[in-house]
């Protein structure tokens, strides 16, 4: 039941975008983003919890796609603080159940 | 006061000892949860509290004991831990239960424990 996302790893430029997607098995209620940095907690981004919502900001959004049980993290115009693990949550209706998704290790260099 | 405190931030522990790791919000979060997290995985869900109650427990041994004092506390005591066990312990708060959570969580930022 947890969640899948892709890609495993990405290598950037600064200035350049990316999107890392996270899909379930499962209905999804609400859809988490957080970023973690090597030894560091992981920090809250943004929380999605209406299919077809979008939300953002800065240069990072995301959206939610209830249909395909997925949601997508863009990334545009990356900088160098933008590197970290970025981890998918997600809560399916049934199971009262809060997921991590498998994660995505973003490096962004100069 | 908008974060989540946990300590010790490291702890060396042999297969024999009992300790305990603290974890404490001023938040006014309802919620409170342990994780475990092993390198380069996600956190895994061990143990959630609503309003002070232990409602979920993922199936975790034995020798890892929750314990919920009041709303701005939560411990975990350990007891003949096994090596394997050696991991990020993170602990972290939400506004609300799990199934009407309308935010996110807030982490703290974890003990390192090392079981020898």
């Amino acid at each position: 039941q947890q969640p899948v996302q892709s890609p495993q790893a990405v290598i950037l430029r600064e200035g350049e975008d990316a999107v890392i997607n996270c899909s379930s098995s499962k209905a999804l209620y609400s859809v988490h983003w957080y970023r973690q940095k090597h030894g560091e907690a992981p920090i809250f981004l943004m929380i999605l919890l209406k299919g077809g919502e979008q939300k953002g900001h800065d240069k990072i959004s995301a959206s939610f796609n209830e249909k395909k049980q997925q949601s997508s993290l863009y990334l545009t115009a990356s900088q160098l603080s933008y590197s970290g693990t970025y981890f998918c949550g997600t809560y399916i209706y049934t199971g009262n159940q809060f997921y991590f998704g498998t994660g995505t290790s973003l490096t962004v260099i100069p | 006061d908008t974060e989540v405190t946990q300590t010790p931030k490291h702890l060396v522990m042999g297969m024999t000892n009992k300790k305990s790791l603290k974890c404490e919000q001023h938040m006014g979060h309802r919620a409170m949860y342990w994780y475990k997290q092993k390198a380069k995985k996600p956190p895994e869900l061990m143990f959630v509290y609503s309003y002070e109650k232990l409602s979920i427990n993922e199936s975790v041994p034995s020798r890892f004991s929750p314990e919920c004092p009041n709303s701005s506390l939560l411990n975990l005591h350990l007891h003949a831990l096994q090596p394997e066990d050696s991991a990020l312990y993170l602990c972290a708060s939400s506004p609300n239960v799990p199934d009407r959570e309308l935010h996110g969580y807030t982490f703290g930022s974890g003990t390192r424990l090392t079981v020898v």
